[in-house]
């Protein structure tokens, strides 16, 4: 199995500065990552996401960083803006079966 | 191309029914997997049909089920409603060879 946590349940930030969002598992195996951007009322939805043979991976205004010795994943969101605010999860899988999911980080964007 | 799309968005049932939800998935995606989640709980796995089979399966009582057709359309039945399986039903679609792995809105139920 696979256990995945978040490192904080809450993270409030300043409009403008950057945002990082941590994520933890305990597969080594696991060679499959996603993050994911949750507003009131929708489905998770798709940001980033990055294989085992990469350690980072950059997207616009994000940037998934992955260290497999630590086996650690970070979410990093540049020049954080209200809209960002959300719930995000990530999701780790290996060899594409089940997903596993971390509890959320809800990030405040303060105006 | 369309995305993953659940019906239907909100339901309301009593204990003791029956509920049946619908997902189709992204065009070319013939892996389907369904969570539920809550506040409590988060998104727990419920299962994964891959091509008319049950590939994976979660930790759910025998009351879950589901299913999918050779359109790759899927739907998953709660027997027997209990107050607790109040929750945001959501499913996700990919291709399995492509990485992605695609969420719909969810079907939002309530039992009363």
């Amino acid at each position: 199995g696979e256990n995945v946590g978040l490192h904080l349940p809450t993270l409030s930030v300043q409009e403008g500065d950057n945002s990082i969002i941590n994520c933890a598992y305990s597969n080594s195996a696991s060679d499959y990552f996603i993050w994911y951007k949750q507003e009131s009322g929708k489905g998770p939805q798709f940001i980033i996401d990055i294989r085992s043979n990469m350690d980072k991976r950059q997207g616009q205004r994000v940037t998934v960083l992955l260290n497999k010795t630590v086996k650690h994943l970070s979410l990093q969101i540049a020049a954080t803006q209200p809209g960002d605010s959300a719930v995000y999860f990530c999701a780790v899988s290996y060899n594409f079966n089940k997903f596993y999911f971390g509890s959320g980080t809800k990030l405040n964007v303060k105006p | 191309k369309a995305g993953v799309t659940q019906t239907p968005r909100y339901l309301i049932k009593t204990r003791g029914q029956q509920v049946t939800l619908s997902c189709s998935p992204i065009s070319g995606h013939r892996s389907v997997s369904w969570y539920q989640q809550t506040p409590g709980q988060g998104l727990q796995f419920l299962f994964e049909y891959f091509s008319e089979t049950q590939r994976n399966k979660g930790n759910f009582p025998g009351r879950f089920s589901g299913r999918q057709f050779s359109n790759s359309r899927s739907e998953m039945n709660v027997s027997t409603l209990e107050l607790g399986d109040s929750a945001l039903y959501l499913c996700a679609s990919s291709s399995r060879t492509d990485f992605g792995y695609t969420f719909g809105s969810g079907t939002r139920l309530t039992v009363v």
